[in-house]
């Protein structure tokens, strides 16, 4: 089973700030498949990312994904207000297709 | 449009049994994968299980493998999880969603196991 981490649990900053998320694999993740997913209090995730870097439909620009083999990166260009929420990854290349334990981005 | 609804979550007591139907609209259903995702509260994503789109390969957790059992009928759209033996730690809610990574949830059904 690949073990998915994202350090740090809580990222504190400001709107308009830049955020850079991490998502470490214990393996390899194939082909890339890694996806970011966005939740909110009482919702659905909502896939913001795929592929690694991949953007789902209707995703503003400013959600960025990169990284391959055990290292990826999800990044916010300029946080907007709607913007702070958790997020996870999942990598889909290996079954069981495992998530992250989450970053929490919350305003500082 | 695309749509999953869940249902047939409740309360239960530890040890009884529980099935969760999903049924699907606005896609092909049986061209996708589909996937059990579950949340305690307060808690992380938790991947639970997936079939094919055909039914012919099926994969679980290792915390409910032996206990949950998935399937699907495509000619009514529909998923499906049979959850026995419940335990405490089953608590959360369970979405299903398209695919092995999904664009598309359901709003989720919530089990509660609790004596």
């Amino acid at each position: 089973e690949i073990v998915l981490t994202q350090p740090p649990g809580t990222l504190s900053l400001s709107p308009g700030e830049r955020a850079s998320l991490s998502c470490r694999a214990s393996q390899s993740v194939a082909s890339s498949n890694l996806a970011w997913y966005q939740q909110k209090p009482g919702q659905a995730p909502r896939l913001l990312i795929y592929g690694a870097s991949s953007r789902a439909t209707d995703i503003p620009d400013r959600f960025s994904g990169s990284g391959s083999g055990t290292d990826f990166t999800l990044t916010i260009t300029r946080l907007e207000p709607e913007d702070f929420a958790v997020y996870y990854c999942q990598q889909y290349g290996s079954s069981p297709f495992t998530f992250g334990p989450g970053t929490k981005v919350d305003i500082k | 449009q695309v749509h999953l609804v869940e249902s047939g979550g409740g309360l239960v007591k530890p040890g009884e049994s529980l099935r969760l139907s999903c049924a699907a609209s606005g896609f092909d259903f049986s061209d996708y994968f589909m996937t059990w995702i579950r949340q305690a509260p307060g808690k992380g994503l938790e991947w639970v299980s997936y079939i094919h789109s055909r039914s012919s390969y099926t994969d679980y957790a290792d915390s409910v493998k032996g206990r949950f059992t998935i399937s699907r009928d495509n000619a009514k759209n529909s998923l499906y999880l049979q959850m026995n033996n419940l335990r405490a730690d089953d608590t959360a809610v369970y979405y299903c969603a398209r695919g092995r990574y999904s664009p598309f949830w359901g709003q989720g059904t919530l089990v509660t196991v609790s004596s």
